[in-house]
């Protein structure tokens, strides 16, 4: 258990669908991130939050829409998705933002296939 | 452009030692992060190394020269729980991290 909490833990959806992803962090930390991991390919990064603003946006297709309510809750909604998007989506937390050596703590994840 | 090099898989035996190398090349370094991955779950925190040096912890060890652009995460008398992907990670000069695309490791009996 590392204080980081996803939901679902595995989704299938068409593509015409709409779908949100569920992060909870338990840890008092002020960073929140989504990352996309595919296989045999880097974590990358879609969206970072410090303290419920959103600091970064690497270029996610519109199709992904964060939300970030307070700072122990991250969605990820999911709307006319692509079969290239099935992945394994990642949310993390940090104590902070932009400090050396700040550790992420990791959620299990959502297996996402889209047919 | 930043990148992280480490192999694909490697194998190894119970009860012996396997070193996984981290190659890098990135706009500035703050610092290097191992994670240990288990299919189907969080990656976690294993190691962080700013200086040269070797850092134990335990039955893990990680090793860093900033010079050579390189790190190696050293795993002792190997268990069976081992066997997961390992991720390296280097922290550059905009505090971005730059993700290895991880090394799976196996372990047989």
């Amino acid at each position: 258990e590392t204080g980081v909490t996803q939901t679902p833990r595995h989704l299938v959806m068409g593509m015409t669908n709409k779908k949100s992803l569920k992060c909870e962090q338990h840890l008092g930390h002020n960073a929140m991130y989504w990352y996309k991991q595919s296989a045999k390919k880097p974590l990358e990064l879609m969206f970072v939050y410090s303290l419920e603003e959103r600091v970064e946006n690497n270029s996610v297709p519109s199709r992904f829409s964060p939300e970030c309510p307070n700072s122990s809750h991250l969605f990820l909604h999911l709307h006319t998705l692509q079969p290239e998007d099935s992945a394994l989506y990642l949310c993390a937390s940090s104590h902070d933002l932009d400090s050396t050596g700040e550790k992420l703590f990791f959620g299990s994840g959502t297996q996402l296939s889209v047919l | 452009g930043q990148n992280i090099d480490q192999p694909t898989e490697m194998t190894a035996t119970e009860g012996a030692i396997v070193q996984i190398n981290c190659t890098y090349q990135t706009s500035g370094f703050n610092g290097l992060f191992w994670y240990q991955q288990h299919a189907g779950e969080a990656p976690t925190f294993l190691s962080y190394n700013v200086l040269d040096g070797l850092e134990e912890k335990g039955r893990f060890s990680s090793f860093l020269s900033r010079s050579k652009g390189y790190s190696y995460l050293l795993l002792k008398e190997l268990q069976m729980k081992d066997s997961a992907s390992y991720l390296c990670a280097v922290m550059d000069s905009n505090y971005q991290l730059i993700w290895g695309a991880g090394t799976k490791l196996i372990i047989k009996p």
